[in-house]
């Protein structure tokens, strides 16, 4: 069965550049969310999106932006790259239904690094 | 203080044995509860979800909630090998949609 694909699965910048990374959902799923999970560290929801429009936000930082397009995949894009944004970066994504069951569909994440 | 909190581990049992694994919460407006397994460099895999107090299986696993003591467990049974990763809890609010919060992560390792 299709998964949830993110690309690229590593990457390497510096600090003060620019990053972008791309997730596909599921076929047919319409809600995407971006987690950030650091060293060690439990993932942390950054924002999510239901058809398009931005339906919750959570921890993320103001240098990241991110958008839904027409087919549902997904863009973070990160400015201004500190030390601190390096983490592997999840994109879920699940069928929005107004039901909450927490089956979200994990991708094998992005490894950021910023040097 | 973390919302959820979560012995990291690392958790180490023979093979078959019966393995618990637990979180404690500090919102009592969590309504839902899952339990994710994550290989390592590998997404987390969703293993089981709840919404009321009391227990839910499914085949070797057993999730148990306990809302009055903001209290959650995974139950392992007959472990195998193939169980070695790290368990996550996450817990979300009913308005949240699926926004969860992790606790971050027991490590178990499953020795033959």
């Amino acid at each position: 069965a299709a998964g949830v694909i993110q690309s690229p699965r590593h990457l390497i910048k510096e600090k003060r550049e620019t990053a972008t990374l791309k997730c596909y959902p599921i076929p047919r799923h319409d809600t995407v969310y971006w987690y950030q999970q650091g060293p060690g560290q439990d993932p942390q929801f950054l924002i999510s999106f239901y058809e398009k429009m931005q339906s919750d936000k959570g921890s993320i930082p103001d240098r990241f932006s991110a958008q839904q397009f027409s087919d549902y995949h997904s863009e973070l894009n990160m400015s201004s790259l500190e030390l601190g944004d390096s983490a592997l970066y999840f994109c879920a994504s699940s069928l929005g239904t107004g039901t909450n069951t927490g089956e979200l569909f994990f991708g094998e994440g992005s490894r950021l690094t910023v040097l | 203080q973390k919302e959820v909190e979560q012995d990291p581990g690392p958790l180490s049992v023979p093979e078959g044995a019966i393995v618990s694994l637990n979180c404690t919460y500090s919102n009592s407006a969590f309504q839902y509860f899952m339990w994710y397994r994550q290989y390592s460099r590998k997404g987390p895999e969703l293993l089981m979800y709840t919404y009321s107090s009391g227990n839910k299986e499914d085949g070797r696993f057993t999730a148990q909630v306990d809302k009055s003591s903001k209290y959650i467990s995974l139950f392992i049974r007959d472990s195998q090998p193939s169980d070695s990763a790290t368990y996550l809890c996450a817990m979300s609010l009913w308005e949240a949609g699926n926004m969860l919060t992790f606790g971050g992560g027991t490590r178990l390792m499953v020795k033959p």
